[in-house]
């Protein structure tokens, strides 16, 4: 079954400091990669997503995450983070062969000072 | 835009009674999902359908059942509510292989 690792489960940081959120996932085939966000109080919504092609992805509010399939890896970053990316972020795979079931990782507590 | 309507946003009932969440989609997605959503456990899957009329069980199905007679509509009901149910429920649909659309949560108190 296919599983994703979210291994920073909070992150804090100060404004205008860089981020970088790992993601991990387990299975070695074609495979499609989404990031959430919920920010506080609001519904979880789509961050960014990757099918095929570019393995950088550009998200919205200047978020973008890179597919490296040597690595089973689909990190997200940000150059500069702002008090507003104060959120939960999820990592996550859609299904795959029969399955209907995604796979979520555990999730990132992200916290941004002023 | 995907539109994801969770009934309601804040519940509170007692232990024993039997619970309805409601959740509808106005996007024809044919794969609708209930999940529970606590602190440092991430979202944990509690049912699943992907056709009308059609469920599955996810990873924590003990305790709820689900109802799925139209397409847009998927029920989760607590069948007798207890304690530890009491958290954040999140309704999602999708297509295939699709990102999902989340509603905007029920935080449910069990008393």
């Amino acid at each position: 079954a296919q599983s994703v690792s979210q291994h920073n489960h909070h992150v804090i940081l100060s404004e205008a400091a860089s981020l970088e959120l790992g993601c991990n996932y387990s299975y070695g085939g074609t495979v499609n990669l989404f990031w959430y966000v919920q920010y506080p109080g609001q519904h979880l919504q789509l961050l960014l997503k990757y099918f095929s092609g570019d393995p950088l992805v550009k998200g919205i509010k200047g978020f973008e995450a890179e597919f490296i399939k040597s690595k089973f890896s689909f990190n997200l970053r940000k150059p500069s983070v702002q008090w507003s990316d104060t959120a939960e972020y999820f990592c996550a795979v859609p299904p795959s062969g029969g399955s209907y079931i995604p796979t979520f990782g555990r999730g990132t507590s992200l916290i941004v000072h002023p | 835009d995907v539109k994801v309507t969770q009934s309601s946003r804040y519940l509170v009932k007692r232990t024993g009674e039997k619970v309805f969440l409601e959740c509808v989609q106005d996007m024809d997605h044919e794969n609708m999902f209930w999940y529970r959503q606590d602190p440092g456990l991430g979202l944990r899957l509690i049912y699943f359908s992907y056709d009308v009329k059609m469920k599955e069980k996810g990873d924590i199905p003990e305790g709820y059942s689900v109802s799925r007679e139209k397409k847009e509509r998927f029920s989760l009901i607590l069948e007798s509510a207890s304690t530890n149910q009491t958290s954040m429920y999140l309704c999602a649909s999708s297509l295939r292989n699709q990102p999902q659309h989340f509603g905007d949560g029920t935080r449910l108190s069990i008393l």
